[in-house]
């Protein structure tokens, strides 16, 4: 399809692992970005992956890419209550290219 | 830390009045970007510009300009703001290639539209 597709919302109980996922679009797209928003505030970046990478760590967040099935998704190990937010996927298509975003909800 | 400033936070509007929306960024990035985000509708990219005095519409331009006479400012304007342009804005700057770096955002403008 065209667009970038995410799940709408994710609910997980704190001290969880929680799994974002994102469909993209384009296989030659150089980078993917994750990016999060907390309420009533702007995007944040949070990570990016080369097309040449299956896979990043950083801390909490571990990044996999699947290039073949053109699948990304976002790992957040021990999730937190501030881990709350939407979780925004990009590809770059000429320009960056947002999905709808996933809604994380951690309860404690 | 790249810091990208919108002027205002919250905005209240009435219909047909001219809007300012103002966002400064202080990196000396090429590149600057203007968004709407709507519920269920994400991020729709309004204009952008890749350098002082240009400007490219992008996905949804209609009734919004734009305005780069600097640099660092990237300026949005509703000619005659109308309810349905009640929504978040949200500005956002990059350097270098097209897309081939992430985007910095400011903490964007929620505008109501009465």
């Amino acid at each position: 399809g065209e667009d970038v597709e995410q799940s709408l919302f994710l609910s997980v109980r704190e001290g969880d692992s929680s799994v974002i996922n994102c469909t993209y679009t384009d296989s030659s797209s150089t980078y993917l970005y994750w990016y999060k928003q907390e309420p009533g505030a702007g995007l944040q970046l949070l990570t990016y992956i080369f097309s040449n990478m299956d896979m990043k760590q950083d801390q909490r967040l571990t990044v996999l890419l699947n290039k073949k099935d053109k699948h990304l998704s976002l790992r957040i190990a021990d999730t937190q209550t501030g881990d709350s937010a939407i979780y925004f996927c990009a590809e770059v298509r000429g320009k960056l290219i947002f999905g709808q975003g996933t809604e994380l909800s951690v309860k404690p | 830390d790249v810091k990208v400033t919108q002027s205002s936070r919250y905005l209240v509007k009435r219909t047909g009045e001219k809007v300012f929306l103002e966002c400064v960024q202080d990196m000396d990035h090429e590149n600057m970007f203007w968004y709407r985000q709507d519920p269920g509708l994400g991020l729709r990219l309004i204009y952008f510009s890749y350098d002082v005095k240009m400007k490219e519409k992008g996905d949804i331009p209609e009734g919004y300009s734009v305005s780069r006479e600097k640099k660092e400012r990237f300026s949005l304007i509703l000619e005659s703001a109308s309810t349905n342009q009640t929504s978040m804005y949200l500005c956002a700057s990059s350097r270098g290639m097209r897309g081939q770096s992430p985007l910095h955002f400011g903490n964007g403008t929620r505008l109501t539209v009465t």
